[in-house]
């Protein structure tokens, strides 16, 4: 079977850091683009963050850009996002996504459960 | 900035109806428009990529249509199962999000 599942989510002040991790099963985790996309509370889907197979590309929205790093452990089939001097507006359920990529977009055809994350003192 | 807008935000309908949900492009992306379908504590799902292509397993009742920038995502006949949010998304860029509940 085909599996995402992300772990890591907590409670956290503003301005502390904390590292979700997303455990990939049932296919070839190195050969696909990976994503992180979240949904704040009330609000829809926003992308965070991409990264490619091997780790050498990576992408970040505008909100992140400077604070969040993502990365991958291939040989443990694992996708990362490190969240760093985090803000009452990173709160979210935190999803990530497997990508197929074509031309000048992609879609993603496996996604997690999500964890969630909550910054408030 | 590139934009997607879906419209409406909320739809209320009926088990049986037929509804129709819209997404504009702010910029022609042909007909790479990708549907996807959220529930509140689970995954979203992949409806529909390329615009008009259904995944597998997804109910025949689902369809979507479009080009440029104007695009649609129809359900023939509502079913129980199928009142959730729904997001078009090109590239790195979501739709704001429909609503669907039940009338």
């Amino acid at each position: 079977e085909v599996k995402l599942m992300e772990s890591g989510g907590t409670l956290v002040q503003p301005g502390g850091s904390l590292r979700l991790s997303c455990a990939a099963s049932g296919f070839t985790f190195y050969s696909y683009n990976m994503n992180w996309v979240r949904q704040a509370p009330g609000r829809g889907l926003e992308w965070v963050s991409a990264i490619d197979p091997g780790a050498g590309s990576t992408f970040y929205a505008d909100s992140v850009r400077g604070r969040f790093t993502i990365s991958r452990d291939n040989s443990k089939a694992t996708l990362f996002l490190q969240m760093n001097t985090l803000r009452a507006e990173d709160t979210a359920i935190y999803y990530c996504a497997r990508r197929t990529d074509y031309s000048s977009t992609y879609h993603m055809d496996v996604w997690g459960k999500g964890t969630t994350v909550t910054v408030s003192s | 900035d590139f934009q997607m807008t879906q419209s409406p935000s909320t739809l209320s309908a009926s088990v049986g109806d037929r509804v129709t949900i819209t997404c504009r492009a702010s910029q022609s992306i042909s007909t790479w428009l990708v549907w996807y379908q959220h529930k509140p504590g689970k995954a979203p799902k992949l409806l529909i990529t390329k615009a008009s292509s259904l995944e597998s397993g997804v109910p025949s009742r689902f369809s979507g249509s479009g080009s440029g920038t104007e695009f649609t995502l129809t359900i023939s006949s509502l079913q129980p199962d199928d009142f959730a949010t729904y997001y078009c998304q090109y590239s790195d860029t979501f739709g704001q999000g429909t609503k669907l509940e039940i009338k």
